[in-house]
């Protein structure tokens, strides 16, 4: 099993959906849990860190369930611009977050 | 800009030759990391230097690869001898050093390398 899963997609929605996407991760030990949205051909960018009581930033609501291993991430009321690959990032180690793995990446159209 | 920056942006070469990439980390950020990212997959973490000491490296860093942080503040990343599949996007990042999910790791706009 792979350290970090994600659904590569494509995810075509049409603007205004809302959209979900879930990530499971295998460290049960795992202690800190981070979206990053990367755009083509650029480098990824921190979306959202995501908390064990969840958070909400605007249209972007991330959670996160321990006991079945995964986090989530809803965009509501999708853009154009929301168009990119979304990655799950875990941190298996306490303390810091110096190593950093990466799911595959979700990838999400959001067409006109 | 007070980001963190890269260089080269692009990077050709042919197969056997030494390439030399660096990254300017965000001032003040004590952590920097290397990771290799290839078309369709996610960063894979190369290495990691707190201030100027090398704490990590993934066994993917083969004794090709080499990377320094003399002095704390920018880094560099060396591969010799290149090889076809060394092609990527070397990305670097760099994190305040804090405790837990705080440290957030931001990312220069990466070294894309193509060996010919």
């Amino acid at each position: 099993r792979k350290e970090v899963e994600q659904d590569p997609g494509p995810f075509n929605v049409p603007e205004g959906a809302t959209v979900a996407f879930n990530c499971t991760y295998s460290n049960s030990a795992s202690q800190s849990f981070f979206w990053y949205r990367q755009d083509c051909r650029k480098e990824p960018k921190l979306l959202m860190s995501v908390y064990s009581s969840g958070n909400e930033d605007g249209r972007f609501t991330a959670q996160l369930n321990r006991a079945s291993q995964y986090i989530s991430l809803l965009i509501r009321d999708s853009k154009l611009s929301d168009s990119a690959t979304y990655l799950c990032v875990v941190n298996p180690y306490a303390g810091n977050n110096r190593k950093l793995i990466w799911g595959l990446g979700t990838s999400l159209a959001v067409n006109p | 800009d007070t980001g963190v920056s890269q260089d080269p942006r692009h990077k050709i070469t042919k197969r056997g030759q030494n390439v030399t990439f660096r990254c300017d980390p965000i001032s003040e950020h004590n952590r920097l990391y290397w990771y290799r990212q290839t078309l369709g997959q996610g960063p894979e973490f190369l290495t990691y230097f707190q201030n100027e000491a090398q704490l990590e490296k993934s066994r993917l860093l083969s004794d090709r690869f080499s990377a320094e942080r003399p002095k704390g503040s920018f880094s560099t990343l060396e591969i010799q001898r290149t090889e076809q599949g060394d092609s990527a996007m070397y990305l670097c990042a760099s994190s305040p050093g804090l405790a837990g999910v705080a440290d957030t790791q931001y990312f220069g706009p990466g070294t894309r390398l193509t060996v010919l």
